[in-house]
């Protein structure tokens, strides 16, 4: 079974550019997550998605990030414009649900963004 | 407020045993969970807790007391691929996860 899958690994960008991360999570998996994960630092959560629906985006800065995961299945997160600050790996879970019985989170190998 | 403590880094010998430990401070408390990430890679599941007690999953077990808001990992037989780093991480309401800042185990043969 394929994991999570996103591309590209790695981007490096020049500050007020436009980077764009996919995510296409395990087959199956109505929950999708997004977290940025900065060095040295645990992940911290930027979005989750139930099915197509947003339904916690407390922590995305509204300003320059957003998300889409239009049908349901894969998702792409978007940031304009980047900031020096925004340099950090950005990760994308999946699980099979969020509630209930606890469903483990499935990680993919994340993207490192350089914003120079 | 949200909060989690766990130490930075810990050091250890092959074949030892360590422990790992994680104190929080949480609203909407479900359960514990513990993440292994090598440098690089992707967080990968280790154990959930979510009622007292102690989860055994070979040389791994993970411990929850929800009344001292504290839980820990144990690493059994040390190897030198053990050497990552180990994320406790609270689950809350939804499925959230709310990470700590990791500890960073180095095992020296």
């Amino acid at each position: 079974e394929a994991g999570v899958v996103q591309s590209p690994r790695y981007k490096i960008i020049e500050k007020k550019q436009p980077v764009a991360f996919w995510c296409n999570p395990i087959s199956g998996h109505n929950t999708l997550y997004w977290y940025l994960q900065n060095l040295g630092q645990g992940p911290e959560l930027l979005i989750r998605y139930e099915n197509e629906e947003a339904v916690d985006d407390s922590q995305l800065p509204k300003d320059r990030f957003s998300a889409e995961r239009l049908k349901g299945v894969d998702s792409t997160l978007k940031i304009q414009p980047a900031e020096l600050g925004d340099s950090a790996v950005y990760l994308c879970a999946s699980s099979l649900g969020s509630g209930g019985t606890y469903n483990e989170q499935f990680f993919g190998p994340g993207t490192r963004l350089t914003v120079l | 407020g949200q909060s989690l403590e766990q130490p930075s880094e810990v050091t250890a010998v092959e074949g030892a045993i360590v422990q790992i430990n994680c104190t929080y401070q949480t609203s909407g408390f479900y359960g514990l969970s513990w993440y292994q990430q090598h440098d690089g890679g992707a967080p990968t599941f280790l154990s959930y807790n979510a009622l007292d007690g102690l989860e055994e999953t070979g040389r791994f077990s993970s411990f929850l007391s929800r009344s001292d808001s504290y839980g820990y990992l144990l690493l059994q037989e040390l190897q030198m691929k053990d050497s990552a780093s180990y994320f406790c991480a609270v689950r809350g309401r939804g499925g959230k996860l709310i990470f700590g800042q990791g500890t960073e185990l180095s095992v020296k043969p």
